[in-house]
């Protein structure tokens, strides 16, 4: 149990142009998830924290104008890159926590963005 | 503020043997603490936790890590590694008081197992 799904695994744009990326709970809700960064060989930077039915989160130093959030529905968090540049490309991955503050994290396969 | 502190970027140890992994923590109030393994170009997979009660927890793949409160620790072992072993191990925190609500990762260590 406890599956997130994410899409696409990876995906290939132009700088300039926008992207969203897919976060689903499937078999469970989720009213917070998370989306992390991580740069090659680097660990995973909590970038915010979606929360159903409400504005996200950001961790200092992210552009909330250029990673545009949205959790519309219990089971389902898009994280939008607006106007790409190469700087952009990197791993984005979402998590979320079945409720319960000592429960894990589970995590989607990620996202490889290259901006060229 | 949390923190974790993974001082190794890499471990070798040979098929067969036990292994650990290091991992420190701080955080102001009690510890949840997690083990993860990445492969490449993959999401995370949990692997075990600590939340409360016997020191010793384990979890999948044969792993187990030893909570130890003096020493802020919370060290991954297992009695003999597997070359399928071999991939990224992030240690995590979480304060159990609140605070932040998602988890605190050290930069993770590499994991070689040589056959």
């Amino acid at each position: 149990g406890a599956v997130v799904s994410q899409h696409p695994s990876w995906v290939i744009c132009k700088s300039g142009t926008s992207v969203k990326i897919e976060c689903r709970s499937l078999d469970f809700q989720a009213t917070t998830m998370f989306w992390y960064r991580q740069f090659p060989k680097q660990s995973l930077m909590l970038m915010a924290t979606s929360n159903e039915g409400s504005k996200a989160t950001y961790e200092q130093g992210v552009e909330k104008d250029k990673f545009l959030i949205n959790h519309a529905s219990l089971t389902l968090s898009t994280l939008t890159v607006t106007s790409a540049h190469p700087e952009d490309s990197s791993f984005y991955i979402c998590s979320a926590r079945v409720e319960g503050g000592g429960s894990p994290l589970h995590f989607g396969n990620g996202t490889r963005l290259t901006v060229t | 503020a949390q923190s974790v502190a993974q001082p190794e970027d890499q471990v070798n140890v040979a098929e067969g043997n036990p292994l650990t992994v290091k991992c420190t923590y701080s955080v102001s109030g009690n510890p949840y603490l997690f083990w993860y393994v990445q492969y490449p170009n993959r999401g995370l997979q949990f692997l075990l936790k600590y939340i409360t009660g016997d020191n010793l927890v384990k979890g999948s793949y044969g792993f187990e890590a030893e909570f130890n409160k003096s020493q802020t620790s919370f060290h991954l072992k297992k009695p003999s590694a597997l070359v399928s072993d071999s991939a990224l191990y992030f240690c995590a925190v979480r304060d159990s008081g609140g605070g932040a609500d998602g988890l605190t990762f050290g930069k993770g260590t590499h994991l070689i197992i040589q056959p």
